[in-house]
Order: C-alpha cells, then structure tokens, then sequence
C-alpha cells in the first residue's frame, strides 16, 4: 500500500538552528499538506501546495519557515532559525487533487525538540 | 472566527460500553465533516466522512456518526467498543471548499 514518508521521524536541535524536515507523497497526489501539531492540540495546516505552486500558507511563520515543491513531488519545511516554541510534530499529507472529495493520506511525521 | 470543539480530552471505557464523542462547529457556510483517528504507533487516518445526504454516516470497524445541522454538532459514536479502539480522535470540519481544521482530540483508552 503506497504511503507518504518523511523524514527525519525524530530530530532534537538547538534554538537558533536551522532545520529541515522532508515529505514524499503518494505518488500521483498532487496536492501536499504541511500540517504542525502541538502536543495536547489538532493539527494546523501550515501550507498547502498543489503541484509546484503554494495555494496556502497563510498560517506559515515566514519570517521563519520556508517550504518548496520544486518540482512538484517531493517536498521540504525548514525553519530557521529555530525557537523553542517550534517543538512540535510536522505532519505531511498529500490528496490526489485538493478539495473536500479527495482523502488526505498522512505520513508517520517529524517530532521536533527544540533545546 | 471558525471554531471546532471536541467537548472530551480524555475518556476512559471497559470494553462493550457504548461510546459517544462530541463534536461542535462554529460555521455559518457548506461545511463537510471528517472524523480522523491515529492508533497508537500509527498514522493519521480517516475514519468516516459526510458530504450530504443522509446525515448519519457508517465508517470503518463499526464507526457512525451524525449530522445534525441545526445543533452544528457531528458527534461519533460506537454501540460497543473494543480494546482495539483505543486511539486518539479528531474531528475536522472542512468549511466552504477550504480548508480542513482540526479539533483538539479526544484521547480515547478502553480497559480490558
């Protein structure tokens, strides 16, 4: 059964360094979710790409957070620098196209710990 | 501002008991209605979905729910539940053909 991979599963780093956590979605999907859940909360959507293009991210940091789908297939979040207030669990998920009807499928996720 | 309420943070059940998660909204507009569940270990996951028509809905391993517009409630529930449902539970309205958002969870434990 196909599913989406991130990596790393685990990272511990120190405030202001930089991070970066990568998604490989379902291939196929074209649209990829970037989701932050902090501990004891639902996810957020931090951005939302269909294909290459940012369709969503009005809820990124972007002072500090980055995201990119170069070419449309795989993609990668940093943060830098990174705050303490950044340790969460990054969640990728991608959906065959966007809108209601289609399921988003979820990867395992990246929790962050910032020291 | 669009809110999602999940009234319960943790509930503790033996098997058989019946069970019943609360789910409120706050949207005036089209909201369609997804219930997720993550089992421990695993990934995030859908358990069942309403768009429309009849407004209670069968998901997966005995899983139901119901719409009920006038409440703006969708609440889950399941006649007997199995050790094995053990999980955490969101419920994620997706409101006007944007975008989902998601509850706090409900963190759901069954005793054997």
């Amino acid at each position: 059964e196909a599913e989406v991979a991130q990596s790393p599963r685990y990272k511990i780093t120190e405030k202001s360094q930089a991070v970066a956590f990568w998604c490989d979605p379902i291939s196929g999907h074209a649209t990829l979710y970037w989701y932050r859940q902090i501990l004891g909360q639902g996810p957020e959507l931090l951005v939302q790409f269909q294909d290459e293009s940012v369709v969503d991210d009005s809820q990124l940091p972007k002072d500090r957070f980055s995201a990119e789908r170069l070419k449309g297939v795989d993609s990668t979040l940093k943060i830098q620098p990174a705050e303490l207030g950044d340790s969460a669990m990054y969640l990728c998920a991608s959906s065959f196209r966007a809108g209601v009807l289609n399921e988003q499928f979820f990867g395992p996720g990246t929790r962050l710990t910032v020291l | 501002a669009q809110s999602v309420s999940q009234h319960n943070h943790h509930v503790i059940l033996s098997e058989a008991a019946s069970l019943e998660l609360g789910c409120n909204y706050s949207y005036g507009g089209t909201v369609n209605l997804f219930w997720y569940v993550q089992y421990p270990g695993q990934h995030l996951q859908l358990l069942l979905k309403y768009f429309s028509g009849d407004p209670l809905v069968k998901g997966i391993k005995g899983f139901e729910a119901e719409f009920i517009k006038s409440k703006f409630s969708f609440n889950l529930r399941k006649p007997s539940v199995q050790w094995s449902d053990t999980a955490e539970y969101f419920c994620a309205p997706f409101v006007n053909a944007g975008k989902s958002t998601f509850g706090d969870g409900t963190t759901l434990t069954v005793k054997p």
